[in-house]
């Protein structure tokens, strides 16, 4: 089946730095990849939307600015959450839909998440 | 706006005891419905899906779900629950092109 890999899957870092996180389609075409966020005991949220090759687009309250996304190829997105800090600390999950999908509006792939610890 | 509204936060039953899960969503147009589980330290998983045609959908593990459109309802069903069941469940809705997620139900079962 269509299998999304997250990366890193766990990290830790110290206030005011910036982490990268990858999602990457690793057997199909993801022209829109999707970028949520768990908190502890709640759903997912969706942050933004990651289209191949133009901007994302970006929910209402979620700052673009903070959270930088690129998606530069049709099996790669990332996340860029830039000067962290502890209240960005969450899961952040990454899904896709594969692009032969798209018109058929089939399931979404996900990520197994990555969970973000700022001290 | 496009929302999703999942009745029960926590949910305890015991083993072989009936399951439903309740999922209103808002949409004005046409909607695909989801229902995913995420077990314990793990990631999410599909359990079923609707986009058209009958609205008895039957998904993985013996669950299935109703759409009832007159009630926009999606509830998860399972007639007898396993130990093995316990996890979260999501019911999420594509309208137009995004998909929105539940708050999630968390269901204890006791063995």
């Amino acid at each position: 089946g269509a299998v999304v890999s997250q990366h890193p899957s766990w990290v830790i870092c110290k206030s005011g730095t910036s982490v990268k996180i990858e999602c990457r389609s690793l057997d199909f075409q993801a022209t829109t990849m999707f970028w949520y966020r768990q908190f502890p005991k709640q759903s997912l949220m969706l942050m933004a939307t990651s289209n191949e090759g133009s901007k994302a687009t970006y929910e209402q309250g979620v700052e673009k600015d903070k959270f930088l996304i690129n998606h530069a190829s049709l099996t790669l997105s990332t996340l860029t959450v830039t000067s962290a800090h502890p209240e960005d600390s969450s899961f952040y999950i990454c899904s896709a839909r594969a692009t032969r999908d798209e018109r058929r509006n089939q399931p979404q792939h996900f990520g197994d998440g990555t969970r973000l610890s700022i001290l | 706006a496009q929302s999703v509204s999942q009745h029960n936060h926590h949910v305890i039953l015991s083993e072989a005891a009936s399951l439903e899960l309740g999922c209103n969503y808002s949409y004005g147009g046409t909607v695909n419905l989801f229902w995913y589980v995420q077990y314990p330290g793990q990631h999410l998983q599909l359990l079923l899906k609707y986009f058209s045609g009958d609205p008895l959908v039957k998904g993985i593990k013996g669950f299935e779900a109703e759409f009832i459109k007159s009630k926009f309802s999606f509830n998860l069903r399972k007639p007898s629950v396993q130990w093995s069941d316990t996890a979260e469940y999501f019911c999420a809705v594509t309208g137009g092109f995004k998909t929105i997620f539940g708050a999630g139900t968390r269901l204890f079962v006791k063995a």
